[in-house]
């Protein structure tokens, strides 16, 4: 299974954009790029999922070049709701459903 | 939200007793999960479910085991606790569909072994 890497924390205020890159340098081919998000004493919630170029619905965009080897999750506007644990995660079918999570990426949205 | 519980929530035990928490789904997925999640670690993988009868080990299995006799139910057991198994577990469930693995997570079981 592909390991990733994100940032471990990040800042921002409310109504800014924000990007969390995740870099999954051996992305095999069949491999998903899924993000989920986590609030405090809940379990994560799928929020994205993508192959390749660009994915966006009514929550967040994902940005994928075409090397695969990282991918950018992107929140337009967020608000202090927002605050959460980020999860980016590489696999799929392929994999067996195993699924690593990783550490993920803290976000904190101030006021 | 997917139809899945945990029991108990939260539950306190002492060191070297059996445990067992249990996974309820409504959904019928075939996929079931068993996670853990401790400060600094995210969530790992612990066992899954394919179907029913069929199991397999994640990256954090030993010390623990785990049953599925009938679609709804995964059962995840830790037969002698200990103190480095207070954490917080996860059932969560996914379905071949539209979505390559999405998974759908319960509301997790607050364990202490003291």
């Amino acid at each position: 299974l592909a390991k990733t890497t994100q940032p471990i924390s990040m800042d921002s205020y409310e109504g800014q954009e924000v990007n969390i890159t995740c870099s999954h340098n051996n992305i095999a081919t069949n491999d998903y790029i899924t993000w989920y998000q986590q609030f405090p004493s809940q379990g994560p919630r799928f929020i994205i999922q993508g192959y390749k170029t660009k994915v966006t619905n009514e929550v967040a965009s994902l940005f994928i070049p075409a090397d695969r080897k990282s991918s950018t999750l992107s929140l337009p506007r967020v608000s202090l709701s927002d605050t959460a644990v980020y999860y980016c995660l590489v696999g799929g079918q392929t994999g067996g459903f195993k699924t690593i999570f990783g550490a993920g990426t803290r976000l904190f949205v101030k006021a | 939200d997917a139809g899945i519980t945990q029991s108990p929530r939260h539950k306190v035990t002492e060191t070297g007793t059996p445990v067992t928490l249990r996974c309820h789904q409504t959904e019928n997925h075939r996929y079931m999960y068993w996670y853990r999640q401790d400060p600094g670690h995210g969530l790992r993988l612990i066992h899954y479910s394919y179907g029913v009868k069929d199991t397999d080990k994640g990256e954090v299995s030993d010390g623990y085991s785990v049953s599925r006799s009938k679609t709804e139910d995964f059962l995840l057991t830790l037969e002698s606790a200990t103190s480095s198994q207070t954490s917080v577990y996860f059932c969560a469930i996914s379905e071949i569909g539209a979505v390559d693995n999405e998974q759908f997570f319960g509301p997790g079981t607050r364990l202490t072994v003291l």
